[in-house]
């Protein structure tokens, strides 16, 4: 079975710089995606940026990108240019690409912004 | 596009009771999920439809628990003597095509079950 495991419950960064949240995943697939999605406090959870495991390049939105490692199992997201209203939990989600369309979720990082 | 509605935001219920929830998706979109998140954890699976299909269900969707997705458009997901390990958040969410596909999913802003 796929796991997702997100070491991180809680990370701070201050305004206008550049923070990193770790995700790892298990699984014997070798074809996924892989998908950020961040949860403001009583507010939807929202897509932040995906990822298909096939493709080498890593996905870039905006002030987001990841760093997409297949051989590690490892699908970071670096926030560059932190703004206050990038406080949110975020959850590194994973979902085979056969089969089903579940979504399995780590266990979120709580990201605190300073200003 | 009015995004994923959800009904109620929050219901409160006494131990033994029938709940039932609403889930309105995005107009277009065939498939649709419900997911259950406790406080701290990430969402957990418990079933997905296509259109009126449901196509699977997970373990943890007890004997208690029942979905249905009627006309292949709203869905609701009905919680029989509801128990104290029910409280949680249940999300819904919908994406317009979900074979092999990177389509996301949208969720809507959920429903808080409180069990007294």
């Amino acid at each position: 079975a796929q796991t997702v495991t997100q070491s991180q419950p809680e990370m701070s960064v201050q305004e206008a710089e550049t923070v990193t949240l770790s995700c790892t995943y298990d699984t014997s697939e070798s074809d996924y995606y892989l998908f950020w999605y961040k949860q403001p406090p009583s507010r939807q959870m929202i897509l932040v940026i995906r990822q298909e495991a096939y493709k080498q390049q890593n996905a870039t939105e905006n002030r987001f990108s990841v760093n997409f490692q297949k051989a590690a199992k490892s699908f970071s997201l670096k926030i560059s240019d932190s703004q206050l209203g990038d406080a949110a939990m975020y959850f590194c989600a994973y979902r085979s690409a056969r089969n089903t369309d579940k979504l399995i979720f780590g266990t979120g990082t709580r990201l605190q912004v300073f200003p | 596009d009015t995004g994923v509605s959800q009904d109620p935001r929050h219901k409160i219920t006494k131990r033994g009771q029938n709940v039932t929830f609403r889930c309105d998706p995005i107009s277009e979109h065939n498939r649709l999920y419900w997911y259950r998140q406790t406080l701290g954890q990430g969402p957990e699976f418990l079933t997905y439809f296509q259109n009126e299909a449901q196509l699977e269900k997970s373990r943890l969707l007890s004997d208690r628990f029942s979905a249905e997705r009627p006309k292949g458009s709203f869905s609701t997901l009905e919680i029989q003597r509801t128990e104290q390990g029910d409280s949680a958040m249940y999300l819904c969410a919908s994406s317009p095509t979900g074979a092999h596909s990177n389509q996301p999913q949208h969720f809507g802003d959920g429903t808080r079950l409180s069990i007294l």
